[in-house]
């Protein structure tokens, strides 16, 4: 059955560097997600992406993070200047149409700051 | 008041039992339910997609939607012991959004042999 694929599963990364983290979404859909979860919390929604832009985003989503395509396979989330509070586990989600569709799921990138 | 409210138990269950899960929400404008399992540092699994209220079967798993209560379950017959996990509830409204699902905080379960 076909997945979503996350790497790394885990990413350490020192306070104030950049992190990018990779998915590779189910190679039919069209809409691509991030989510966050952080440790003991709700999954929390970050951005939608469709048609090479972003559909929607969250207040969580501000001008440290950045998403792209940058070719017909591979989805990423980048990071600029990590923050501690910037620790948790990141979900990269993908469906094959909008919200009349359900999203399928990656197993996620533990992203640790130190 | 929460969008979604779900008991965060944990629950624990011998083997063989039936499991109700439960969430209500506060937005009426959502309209399609999802039950997503997620194991131990692993990502939310889809188990269960509905629209409509009324009840939608698939094996040992049913999920029921009250659209007029706000209310959603996830019933697991026969449960075992590999169903121990954590049961998400999500949701989304209809059109216009792109994604945004609102998830339920998650009830962890424990189903004992």
């Amino acid at each position: 059955e076909p997945e979503v694929t996350q790497t790394p599963s885990h990413q350490v990364t020192q306070m104030g560097q950049e992190v990018i983290l990779r998915c590779v979404p189910i190679s039919n859909h069209l809409y691509f997600y991030w989510y966050r979860q952080i440790l003991g919390q709700k999954v929390e929604f970050l951005v939608s992406f469709y048609n090479n832009e972003i559909s929607e985003k969250s207040e969580i989503f501000d001008d440290q993070f950045s998403v792209e395509r940058p070719d017909g396979s591979n989805f990423t989330l980048k990071i600029r200047s990590t923050k501690l509070e910037d620790s948790a586990m990141y979900f990269c989600a993908s469906g094959r149409t909008g919200g009349d569709q359900p999203q399928h799921f990656g197993d996620g990138t533990r992203l640790s700051i130190l | 008041q929460k969008e979604v409210e779900q008991d965060p138990g944990p629950l624990s269950v011998p083997e063989g039992a039936i499991v109700s899960l439960n969430c209500t929400y506060s937005n009426s404008a959502f309209q399609y339910f999802m039950w997503y399992r997620q194991y131990s540092r692993k990502g939310p699994e889809l188990l269960m997609y509905t629209y409509s209220s009324g009840n939608k079967e698939d094996g040992r798993f049913t999920a029921q939607v009250d659209k007029s209560s706000k209310y959603i379950s996830l019933f697991i017959r026969d449960s075992q012991p590999s169903d121990s996990a954590t049961y998400l509830c999500a949701m989304i409204t209809f059109g216009g959004s792109q994604g945004n699902l609102i998830f339920g905080k998650g009830t962890k379960l424990s189903v004992k042999p």
